[in-house]
């Protein structure tokens, strides 16, 4: 069974700061997506990145990537020059080619403060 | 503007009732999913449908229905026999297929309190 991992239940970090969230994954696929979701206190869930398992480019958009060790089945998240609105439930997702099936990790608060 | 709308956000309901949670897609989207959100547990899948007319179970749909007869809609409902029916609801959609990297897209959630 695939299974997502992330150890950090809670994070905090200082405004203009980088934050790294981990998350591993266990599957015997060889090919698959990976997410990051953002879910802030409205409970709304939001898309912030995507990578696809073949790529061994790094996926970043604007302050946040992520760094994907495939071997290591490893999926990190940095936020780099953290801003208030970045506080939220951030949770890691995974998805084989062939299931549409997405399974969430446990997620991480992060708070970013003043 | 194409959404999700689940509704309504905040349902209460009497043990031993059955409730439906309504799903409603505009994005022309094959699949849909509903999650159920607990503290500490993230998200887990119930019930998923790539298709009119048919669902799959996911991770935890005992206690719990769905029907897909159009596809704009998914409705759940919550019955009896689940033991821990309080919780935050999620449906999601996306497009379906082999080989997608679509990204599910989210409702606002339902929060469904029973007492």
């Amino acid at each position: 069974a695939q299974t997502v991992t992330q150890s950090q239940p809670e994070m905090s970090v200082q405004e203009a700061e980088t934050v790294t969230l981990s998350c591993t994954y266990d599957t015997s696929e060889n090919n698959y997506y990976l997410f990051w979701y953002k879910q802030p206190p409205s409970r709304q869930m939001i898309l912030v990145i995507r990578q696809e398992a073949y790529k061994q480019q790094n996926a970043t958009e604007n302050r946040f990537s992520v760094n994907f060790q495939k071997a290591a089945k490893s999926f990190s998240l940095k936020i780099s020059d953290s801003q208030l609105g970045d506080t939220a439930m951030y949770f890691c997702a995974f998805m084989t080619y062939n299931t549409d099936k997405l399974i969430f990790g446990t997620g991480t608060r992060l708070q970013v403060f003043p | 503007d194409g959404g999700i709308t689940q509704s309504p956000k905040y349902l209460f309901r009497k043990e031993g009732q059955n409730v439906t949670l309504s799903c409603e897609q505009n994005l022309n989207h094959d699949a849909m999913y509903w999650y159920r959100q607990d503290p500490g547990q993230g998200l887990r899948l119930i019930y998923y449908s790539q298709i009119v007319n048919d669902f799959q179970k996911g991770d935890i749909a005992e206690g719990y229905s769905v029907s897909r007869e159009k596809k704009e809609s998914f409705p759940l409902t919550v019955t009896s026999a689940q033991k821990n029916p309080t919780a935050f609801y999620l449906c999601a959609s996306s497009m379906a297929g082999e080989f997608t990297n679509s990204p599910l897209h989210f409702g606002n959630g339902t929060r469904l309190t029973v007492t």
